[in-house]
């Protein structure tokens, strides 16, 4: 079955500073993955996703990610992070069944 | 479009008692899917469904759970009876595409049990 690792529970940054926040996935075959941000009591929205094609994939609100499969990890960046970034991100896998996996998340907090 | 649509957004219910979870998806889109949110747990995904038939429901966590969608713009969950365990917030998503589709989520709904 497919799954991914979120490595961190919590990502502290500076503002205007560079941020990446890790993921690591197990998959049989080529893996669909995506990344998702929750700010609070909201659901869960859309960020990007790789399915095949450049390593990297840019997204919504200046995000990217880059997809390593020797490292097999897709971790998410920004070159200049902003306070109003700070949420709680997940990384997510999708494959040929289907369904959704999502990792436990990683509250990122940007401080000015 | 009005997105996926949840309700209701929060609920406050006793022990015991039956909780219904109710979801509209986005227009066109074939697939459905249930999760739960909690601190201790994350995101746990329930059941999902294609063109309204159940794929997979091996997340339901025990037979108090049954979710069903009759027909494509409307799906339920429904606890029967209800325990304080249960409380967390649960997410109805869809999506249009098979495997490579990004879902589209609902604002929630905020299940307290006491």
């Amino acid at each position: 079955a497919q799954s991914v690792a979120q490595p961190e529970d919590q990502v502290n940054v500076a503002e205007g500073n560079p941020l990446t926040v890790k993921c690591t996935y197990s998959v049989s075959g080529n893996p669909y993955l995506f990344w998702y941000v929750q700010y609070p009591n909201r659901g869960l929205q859309f960020l990007l996703k790789y399915i095949t094609g450049d390593n990297l994939v840019k997204g919504s609100y200046g995000f990217e990610a880059e997809f390593n499969k020797s490292q097999t990890s897709f971790h998410l960046k920004k070159p200049s992070a902003l306070v109003s970034d700070s949420a709680l991100y997940f990384c997510a896998v999708r494959d040929r069944n289907n369904d959704m996996r999502f990792g436990a998340g990683t509250r990122l907090t940007v401080k000015p | 479009d009005a997105g996926v649509i949840q309700s209701p957004r929060h609920e406050v219910t006793e022990m015991g008692q039956e909780v219904t979870l109710r979801c509209k998806p986005i227009s066109g889109h074939d697939y459905l899917f249930w999760y739960r949110q909690t601190m201790m747990r994350g995101l746990e995904l329930l059941i999902y469904f294609n063109n309204n038939v159940p794929i997979d429901d091996s997340g339901m966590p025990e037979d108090r759970f049954s979710a069903k969608m009759p027909n494509a713009s409307f799906s339920t969950l429904k606890i029967q009876p209800s325990e304080p365990r249960d409380s967390a917030v649960y997410f109805c998503a869809s999506s249009p595409i098979r495997d490579t589709g990004e879902l589209f989520f609902g604002e929630g709904s905020r299940l307290t049990v006491l």
